[in-house]
């Protein structure tokens, strides 16, 4: 597709289970981010990877989040023993353009609609 | 302090007026700015981009105040298809994005 895809769209998981999310960018894209946004707050950044480089994960709230991406595309986002503070939207983002780039529109970072998180 | 601090609002306007919103940043390194806009229950999408000299795109200008570390937002004539909330985004370090909470406008007929 065109751009940037996440899925599921919907989960909902009880308290206690891992769940899985996964990105897939816009193709060519170098950066990928992943943030979480909690109703009516705003985004909290989680997680950003560049290329081949180690990725910021700096905002990860516990070490139950982690994330990797495969090749360089993909990123799955997991959760393990979810807890209801989790209940949120994950949304990941792609750019052109990463670390160092230039203002501009390569640099414009694209959303996905997110995975809407519901820990029950 | 948060590092991208915004008033939360809501701003509600009548249609044709002029509305303007301010963003502060704590990191003076801090090198790009955008404003994105976000609906209700979808994804931000980029409104513009902000650069050291200004920039105007129709309806919309955006303002850079290096000295003082805010960014500004100025909607001339809102339609209420402007309704939203509208995110202050600056870079920080290594690319790395950070999102104000974003301020909610609300134009009224």
């Amino acid at each position: 597709g065109a751009g940037v895809s996440q899925s599921p769209s919907n989960k909902v998981t009880e308290k206690g289970k891992d769940v899985e999310l996964r990105c897939d960018p816009i193709s060519g894209h170098t950066a990928l981010y992943w943030y979480r946004q909690s109703l009516g707050q705003g985004l909290e950044f989680l997680i950003y990877f560049q290329g081949n480089s180690a990725p910021d994960k700096s905002g990860l709230p516990s070490d139950r989040f982690s994330a990797e991406r495969t090749g360089g595309s993909v990123s799955t986002l997991t959760i393990q023993r979810t807890q209801q503070e989790d209940s949120a939207v994950y949304l990941c983002a792609s750019s052109l353009v990463g670390r160092g780039g230039k203002q501009g529109r390569g640099n414009t970072i694209y959303f996905g609609e997110g995975s809407w998180l519901t820990v029950v | 302090r948060k590092e991208v601090e915004q008033d939360p609002g809501p701003f509600n306007v009548p249609e044709g007026a002029t509305v303007a919103f301010n963003c502060t940043y704590s990191n003076s390194a801090s090198q790009s700015f955008f404003w994105y806009r976000q609906d209700c229950r979808k994804e931000p999408k980029l409104l513009m981009s902000v650069y050291s000299s200004g920039n105007e795109d129709g309806r919309f200008t955006a303002q850079l105040n290096r000295a003082s570390q805010y960014i500004s937002l100025l909607i001339r004539d809102s339609k209420l298809s402007d309704s939203a909330t509208y995110l202050c985004v600056v870079k920080g370090g290594y690319n790395k994005l950070i999102f104000g909470a974003g301020t909610r406008l609300a134009v009224h007929p």
